[in-house]
């Protein structure tokens, strides 16, 4: 079987840089997505990682470790905006998403 | 990039009645469309897959009855609820894939359920 563990909840400080980490067990896997969702609103999508190491896209990284089975975002430069949830999700061997129960990430001034 | 809209954004509905949601991928063929529900403060969950011209796939525990999935089209896929009770009120989410190697699902805006 498949299964996703990440941080219910995270604090962080405007300006600062955070990691929000996800680690995975599976069978199968055709890689590693992050996606933002606000409150209310439907995910978007963040990045996606396949191969080992860092994809990095503006303020937004993210890391893939197949072996560990371990991924990170990297958030830098904090903004209030970026308060949300985080959701790391793998993609099985049938191309389906299996999602993480997501991260909350709180932005302090 | 590929968009996805969803119709209605929100619907509130007695007891009782069936409301219709509509999926629609707007600038890509969705080969294969996904419907979500997410209660309040948790995580999404799969209801069903849909590929175009074949009957949905529906997750354990999911009632295929209840939840009607049509996915007629490569642009536009269903999801009726039927018999619709308060505890059905959610959030439903669908999302369509291109059918492209990266497998990225692209999501519609949501629409938020409430039955009364």
């Amino acid at each position: 079987g498949q299964n996703i563990d990440q941080p219910t909840e995270m604090t962080a400080t405007e300006g600062a840089i955070v990691q929000i980490n996800c680690t995975y067990q599976t069978s199968g896997f055709n890689g590693l997505f992050w996606y933002q969702q606000h409150a209310g609103e439907a995910p978007t999508f963040l990045s996606y990682n396949v191969l080992d190491g860092l994809e990095e896209k503006g303020r937004f990284s993210s890391f893939l470790s197949r072996s560990k089975g371990y991924s990170y975002l990297l958030l830098k430069e904090l903004q209030m905006k970026d308060s949300a949830s985080y959701l790391c999700a793998l993609m099985d061997s049938n191309y389906q998403l299996i999602w993480g129960a997501g991260t909350k990430l709180i932005i302090k001034p | 990039g590929a968009v996805v809209s969803q119709h209605p954004s929100w619907v509130i509905c007695k007891s009782g009645t069936s409301v219709k949601i509509e999926c629609r991928s707007l600038d890509f063929q969705a080969t294969t469309m996904f419907w979500y529900r997410q209660f309040p403060k948790q995580s999404l969950m799969l209801m069903a897959t849909s590929n175009e011209g074949s009957k949905a796939t529906y997750e354990q525990g999911v009632e295929k009855d209840k939840f009607l999935i049509n996915h007629a089209s490569l642009t536009l896929s269903t999801l009726t609820v039927t018999s619709a009770h308060p505890e059905d009120s959610s959030f439903y989410i669908c999302s369509a894939r291109d059918g492209t190697d990266s497998g990225e699902q692209f999501f519609g805006p949501g629409t938020r359920l409430t039955v009364l």
